[in-house]
């Protein structure tokens, strides 16, 4: 039932950058909602990565950053390491689903 | 240091009641400043969002799971809980439960649920 389309891989190599988007809908992005992004390590629970669509949590690298634009979102990943292998999620509001969170396809990150 | 813990049976039978509850520790259920929320993750798939509950009771759910949950919140013992009724094996799932801030900003270690005869 994701509402939120996001590539199911994306790779790079060590201090590469690689990029997420996030596509949704007029109901949801595109409706002003925050989009907010999670990291899910292996085998852990997901972590928030990033809120109000760039902003980070005190801990998190400043290697992560976020942008809105429209009915879509992104998160970058500068400088990466391997430890930022992981799945990452986007996560919004949706209007037509009574204001409803919904979440991402989800993107799995390979450090090559 | 906010902590949520999960706890609730780890097998369910088709068609009765999933009934999960999440202790939280540092923080107050009965706080105004934030909402509680449950999402699950079946086996090798993504998140799902159930719904989140404020300290009045307040809800909003997961239209597609709308007529099987409930939710409410214990102030007394600082705990928020999770019914699902009429479970089938597709609600086979972690499940977690998590602040609701700007963003979910504090996590459960989440508990795995199988519905299994």
């Amino acid at each position: 039932q994701s509402v939120l389309t996001q590539p199911p891989s994306v790779s790079g190599a060590p201090g590469q950058r690689v990029t997420i988007s996030c596509t949704g809908s007029s109901s949801n992005i595109g409706a002003g909602y925050d989009v907010h992004w999670y990291q899910q390590l292996p085998g852990t629970a997901p972590k928030l990565l990033l809120y109000a669509d760039s902003n980070r949590p005190s801990g998190v690298p400043d290697r992560f950053s976020g942008s809105k634009s429209g009915t879509s979102a992104s998160l970058a990943i500068s400088g990466l390491q391997a430890e930022d292998e992981a799945d990452y999620y986007c996560q919004s509001s949706d209007k037509s689903l009574s204001h409803s969170y919904v979440f991402g396809t989800g993107t799995k990150v390979t450090v090559l | 240091q906010v902590q949520l813990q999960e706890s609730g049976p780890g097998l369910v039978k088709p068609s009765e009641t999933l009934s999960l509850t999440c202790t939280v520790s540092g923080d107050s259920v009965g706080s105004h400043r934030y909402y509680w929320s449950w999402i699950r993750q079946p086996p090798g798939k993504g998140l799902e969002f159930i719904g989140y509950i404020y300290y009045s009771g307040s809800a909003t759910f997961n239209p597609s799971l709308k007529s099987r949950v409930a939710m409410s919140v214990d102030t007394s013992n600082n705990q928020f809980s999770l019914n699902l009724n009429s479970v089938t094996a597709a609600d086979t799932a972690v499940y977690y439960c998590a602040r609701v801030s700007s963003g979910l900003d504090v996590w459960g270690v989440g508990t795995a649920v199988t519905v299994s005869s």
